[in-house]
This record gives C-alpha cells, sequence and structure tokens, in this order.
C-alpha cells in the first residue's frame, strides 16, 4: 500500500534552519510529485511548495521564495523539505502528498504523510 | 494568487443536510477538491473533481460547482462528520500550485 512516512518533531531557534523528510514506499517513487502543505496552530492548510522525484524540478508559493528548497534522493525513495530563517510564524505542522495520477503536478491528493510538527522558539 | 473563500463554521443537527459553500472568481471553470480534517489528523480527501468521490468514502458526500460557487454537500449528517472541511484548486495561473480556502468547521448539534 502508499505509505508516505514523515521524519519526526523538530524544534528551532528563530534564524535557524529545518529540514524534514517524507519517505515514500508502495509505488514508483519517480512516478508522482509530492507537494508539502503546512498547516500553523489553529490555522488553515497553506501550499508550501511541490518536487518532481523524476529529475528534480521543484515550484514553491512565492512566500516561500528564497527560504525553502526541496529536494529528493531517489535511492532512498525520500523527499526533503528544508525551510530556513525560521521565525515563530513558521511554528506549524508540515505535510508531504503524493499527486493522485502519474505525471501529473496538478489535481488533488489520496495520500498524505502523518504530518512533522516544526516549533520556532527562543 | 487565485483566493477561496469558505464561511468559518456551519451548524446543523444530526440527520440534517449540510451545505459548505467555496467562493471564487469563476471557479466553476476550475475542478475543486474537497478534504475532511479532524483534530491531529492529515486531511482526507472526500470529493475530487467538483462531484466525484474517492472509494470509501459515504455517498452522503456529494460537491457541485457553477459559477463562483463550489459547494460540498454532507446529507443525513452523523456525529462523526463533525470536522474542518477544505476546498482546493490548482491555479494553472501560478505554476504548480495548489490553493486552499481557509476551511469550515462543521459542528454537528
Amino acid at each position: 500500500q502508499v505509505l508516505l512516512v514523515q521524519s519526526g518533531a523538530e524544534v528551532r531557534k528563530p534564524g535557524a534552519s529545518v529540514k524534514v523528510s517524507c519517505k515514500a514506499s508502495g509505488y514508483t517513487f519517480s512516478d508522482y510529485y509530492i507537494h508539502w502543505v503546512r498547516q500553523a496552530p489553529g490555522q488553515g492548510l497553506e501550499w508550501v511548495g511541490i518536487i518532481n522525484p523524476n529529475g528534480g524540478r521543484t515550484g514553491n508559493a512565492r512566500r516561500f521564495q528564497g527560504r525553502v528548497t526541496m529536494t529528493r534522493d531517489t535511492s532512498t525513495s525520500t523527499v526533503y523539505m528544508e525551510l530556513s530563517s525560521l521565525t515563530s510564524q513558521d511554528t506549524a505542522v508540515y505535510y508531504c502528498a503524493r499527486s493522485h495520477k502519474p505525471g501529473y503536478s496538478s489535481g488533488w491528493s489520496t495520500y498524505w504523510g502523518q504530518g512533522t510538527l516544526v516549533a520556532v522558539s527562543s | 494568487s487565485f483566493v477561496l473563500t469558505q464561511p468559518p463554521s456551519v451548524s446543523v443537527a444530526p440527520g440534517q443536510t449540510a451545505r459548505i459553500a467555496c467562493g471564487g472568481n469563476k471557479i466553476g471553470s476550475k475542478s475543486v477538491h474537497w478534504y475532511q480534517q479532524k483534530p491531529g489528523q492529515a486531511p482526507i480527501l472526500v470529493v475530487h473533481d467538483d462531484s466525484d468521490r474517492p472509494s470509501g468514502i459515504p455517498e452522503r458526500f456529494s460537491g457541485s460547482n457553477s459559477g463562483n460557487t463550489a459547494t460540498l454537500t454532507i446529507s443525513r449528517v452523523e456525529v462523526g462528520d463533525e470536522a474542518d472541511y477544505y476546498c482546493q484548486v490548482w491555479d494553472s495561473d501560478n505554476d504548480l500550485n495548489w490553493v486552499f480556502g481557509g476551511g469550515t468547521k462543521l459542528t454537528v448539534l
């Protein structure tokens, strides 16, 4: 079955960086885009960015431009999302989610990771 | 970028019908997807492409989309349907971009 398993919770100080991983299994890793979505405490869902595991092309929401880096390791079927220059506003649960169709960056997601809490506090 | 507007809350009694709106400029020209999220859990897709249900989602969940409003309808609401619901589209004007509505808290009275 399709599984996305994310790394554990992280605590960082303002100005630091954090790298969250999402390990995929149960399907051909390079066939499906992976999206990153975050949710601040008590708030709604916010799209962060996307990576195509086939080739590594990425895209991100404008508000994260210059601060977010998404990479992948095809040997371990894992994608990574690194966010730098953290502030308290970045405190959130970060989810990875697989695109619904091979080769499609649009559409929706049926498969989500369990979420990773990133807490930013001095 | 494309903006989706949802009411913050909707309340309904068990057995009644809940309708959750998602507004956006000419949203009827886009495909709208809906997620259910319960506290501490990842979102679950309940409707995709305006009105299609994934396998395992009860027929009580349905959707429509026309003009400037998409609607998620939950018939014969159950206590277990209490959750936050989010609409989502792909913003084709911004490459590779998902957009979410602000979410609606469904309370079952």
